[in-house]
């Protein structure tokens, strides 16, 4: 059973590219959320999905960022414009419920480092 | 929500038990106890959980104190692929988590 996969490990853009993430959660789960963990700082909640609709999204700026989570295929985070501030590595995580009343796991992919240059 | 603390960082010696505290005072009678860690370069992985009773799996072992204020991360024998941060969180309803700054554990040889 495969893990969470994130695609790509790696992805350098220039300031004004556009960055397209790719999570494809585990088997079976309908549950996707995003983070976000700045160079030394702590992970970050982004925006949490089911399949076609955004749950969530506290954690995501206004601007420049979206999330999907469609019917067939990965979730995707589009960053817009991207920016130096940008730099960082995301995460994707799964989970099979939301998992209310015992405990969610989430299970997290290797992640996306972006650098902007 | 609820907030954590947390110990900066721990040091052990391989194949020693390390015990990894988090206090909780203003914990929920519905939040359950998580601890997820971090290697190097990778993502978080989940390494326990519980609520109100002791817990052990293959992992670890998780020790909550009566009050549940506060919980304790038990690694029976560390080992250098222990090195990583530890994060205890509380969650208490679907969606995110919300990772404090953990406590990073290196490991000796």
């Amino acid at each position: 059973n495969a893990g969470v996969m994130q695609n790509p490990r790696h992805l350098v853009r220039r300031r004004g590219q556009e960055a397209r993430l790719r999570c494809s959660p585990m088997k079976g789960h309908s549950h996707v959320y995003w983070y976000r963990q700045l160079p030394e700082e702590g992970l970050k909640f982004m925006v949490y999905l089911q399949k076609e609709n955004i749950i969530d999204e506290s954690g995501m700026p206004k601007e420049r960022f979206s999330a999907e989570f469609p019917k067939e295929g990965p979730s995707i985070l589009r960053i817009q414009q991207v920016v130096r501030g940008d730099s960082a590595a995301y995460f994707c995580a799964s989970s099979p419920t939301s998992g209310l009343g015992w405990g969610n796991i989430q299970y997290f992919g290797a992640g996306t480092r972006l650098s902007v240059l | 929500d609820a907030k954590t603390t947390q110990p900066n960082s721990m040091e052990s010696n391989e194949e020693e038990p390390v015990h990894l505290p988090c206090n909780h005072s203003t914990i929920s009678g519905t939040d359950y106890i998580h601890w997820y860690r971090q290697l190097p370069s990778q993502g978080p992985e989940y390494v326990i959980h519980g609520l109100t009773s002791n817990v052990n799996n293959r992992m670890a072992s998780l020790a909550i104190a009566e009050d549940r204020k506060s919980s304790t991360l038990i690694l029976h024998r560390a080992t250098l692929r222990d090195a990583a941060v530890y994060y205890c969180i509380l969650y208490n309803q679907g969606g995110k988590l919300i990772f404090g700054q953990g406590t990073e554990l290196s490991v000796k040889p």
